[in-house]
């Protein structure tokens, strides 16, 4: 939705690093988000980004360049619980406008 | 448990029937947010208030209404129901417009 872009599915390995994108149209960005939503469930707050550069938060790490309209959620050391969808969401004109997720799936 | 509380988690109902949702959001948040979620459409953002008060509006059908009240819990009724409103209807918290927002469990409606 809104042009936020997210690819759809990648398969990893327990252990592994993972790295999920995103890219948003930036006119009217106000800051952008990442969450985690498994199956059925309500999404999770991860991670937040308002200005360029990493935030790092245990495990995960998401990236920001304001200026590329683009944002990396990075997942370290993965377990099996990290099997979930991750939705990228941008801030525009106060409304949070999500893409449709990029669904990882862990594997032993 | 994320503080914001929705009502009911399941509803099943027929065709042109009214439906009305109900979320509780954290305590102090100001904000709510209402958002359906659809297998092949990810979340869709239909409306937001602040403190009582209509602040965003996205992709919410004519048939769909919200509301928030002063004890700032609110309700999203949908009307004239239709076999593709059937989704997760997920309603938000947040202090104010700039920080996180909050999910509650969600509502799964199911229109036969």
């Amino acid at each position: 939705g809104q042009n936020i872009d997210q690819p759809t599915e990648m398969t990893a390995t327990e252990g592994a690093i993972v790295q999920i994108n995103c890219t948003y149209q930036t006119s009217g960005f106000n800051g952008l988000f990442w969450y985690q939503q498994h199956a059925g469930e309500a999404p999770t707050f991860l991670s937040y980004n308002v200005l360029d550069g990493l935030e790092e938060k245990g495990r995960f790490s998401s990236f920001l360049s304001r200026s590329k309209g683009y944002s990396y959620l990075l997942l370290k050391e993965l377990q099996m619980k990290d099997s979930a969808s991750y939705l990228c969401a941008v801030k525009r004109n106060n409304r949070l406008a999500f893409g449709k997720g990029n669904q990882v799936v862990v594997i032993p | 448990d994320s503080g914001v509380t929705q009502t009911p988690k399941h509803l099943i109902t027929a065709t042109g029937q009214r439906v009305t949702l109900r979320c509780s959001p954290r305590s102090g948040d100001l904000s709510v947010y209402w958002y359906q979620q659809s297998l092949d459409q990810g979340l869709q953002f239909l409306i937001q208030y602040y403190n009582g008060e209509e602040r965003a509006k996205g992709n919410i059908l004519e048939r769909f209404s919200a509301q928030q009240f002063p004890d700032l819990h609110s309700e999203l009724n949908l009307s004239s129901l239709e076999l593709g409103d059937s989704a997760l209807y997920f309603c938000a918290s947040s202090v104010g417009g700039e920080t996180e927002a909050f999910f509650g469990q969600g509502t799964r409606l199911t229109v036969v």
